[in-house]
């Protein structure tokens, strides 16, 4: 059980162009989820919390109105990388809140290349 | 700020032979504490996790230490075995502030000699 599903698992777009990933809770419902952010060697960096019905939280630093968040049912929350250009090129990853409110489910993570 | 980071960047050992992974923390307010295993081009995956009213707590092979006196934290793999190499990241969270993402150290790599 608690299994989260990305897609795509990775992507090459062109510069400006946007993106969007999608984060799936595929066998329980999740109010909460989160996208992190992990570039080479490094560690998972925090973007933003997202929930179900109302608006993401952004972290200090994440432009909200580059990477749109919606979370529009209790199993899919989605990620768009608007006008997207190299920098953005990264390793994004979504978790999902369990039930017991402190368990973080993973997703596999999602390649993005800009060229 | 706060942050949760990790003494060593690299850990290289024997198949067979232990394995100790640290980590240290910085906010005293944190109570939970999870280890997580990450492979290249995969997500974290869970391994285990403590709460701050216990200082040990054991799984399949593996240990975690909680040191609150220090702010310290430790992942004891027993019997490394090549499929553990891997990035290890400890991660925490305080779970009466409100805030429900978790703060990720930097990381340890694991590499498995055979």
């Amino acid at each position: 059980g608690a299994v989260v599903s990305q897609h795509p698992s990775w992507v090459i777009c062109k510069s400006g162009t946007s993106v969007k990933i999608e984060c799936r809770s595929l066998d329980f419902q999740a109010t909460t989820m989160f996208w992190y952010r992990q570039f080479p060697k490094q560690s998972l960096m925090l973007m933003a919390t997202s929930n179900e019905g109302s608006k993401a939280t952004y972290e200090q630093g994440v432009e909200k109105d580059k990477f749109l968040i919606n979370h529009a049912s209790l199993t899919l929350s989605t990620l768009t990388v608007t006008s997207a250009h190299p920098e953005d090129s990264s390793f994004y990853i979504c978790s999902a809140e369990g039930a017991r409110g402190y368990e973080q489910y993973f997703g596999p993570g999602t390649r993005l290349t800009v060229t | 700020g706060e942050s949760v980071g990790l003494h060593l960047p690299t850990l290289s050992v024997q198949e067979g032979d232990n394995s100790i992974i640290n980590c240290a923390y910085s906010n005293s307010a944190s109570d939970y504490f999870i280890w997580y295993k990450q492979e290249s081009g995969k997500g974290p995956q869970f391994i285990i996790d403590i709460r701050s009213n216990m200082d040990k707590r054991q799984g399949q092979r593996v240990t975690v230490l909680l040191n609150k006196t220090v702010k310290h934290l430790s992942l004891q793999i027993a019997a490394t075995q090549p499929g553990d190499s891997a990035v290890y990241f400890c991660a925490e969270n305080t779970q009466g502030s409100g805030r429900r993402a978790l703060t990720f150290g930097s990381g340890t790599r694991l590499q498995v000699q055979p």
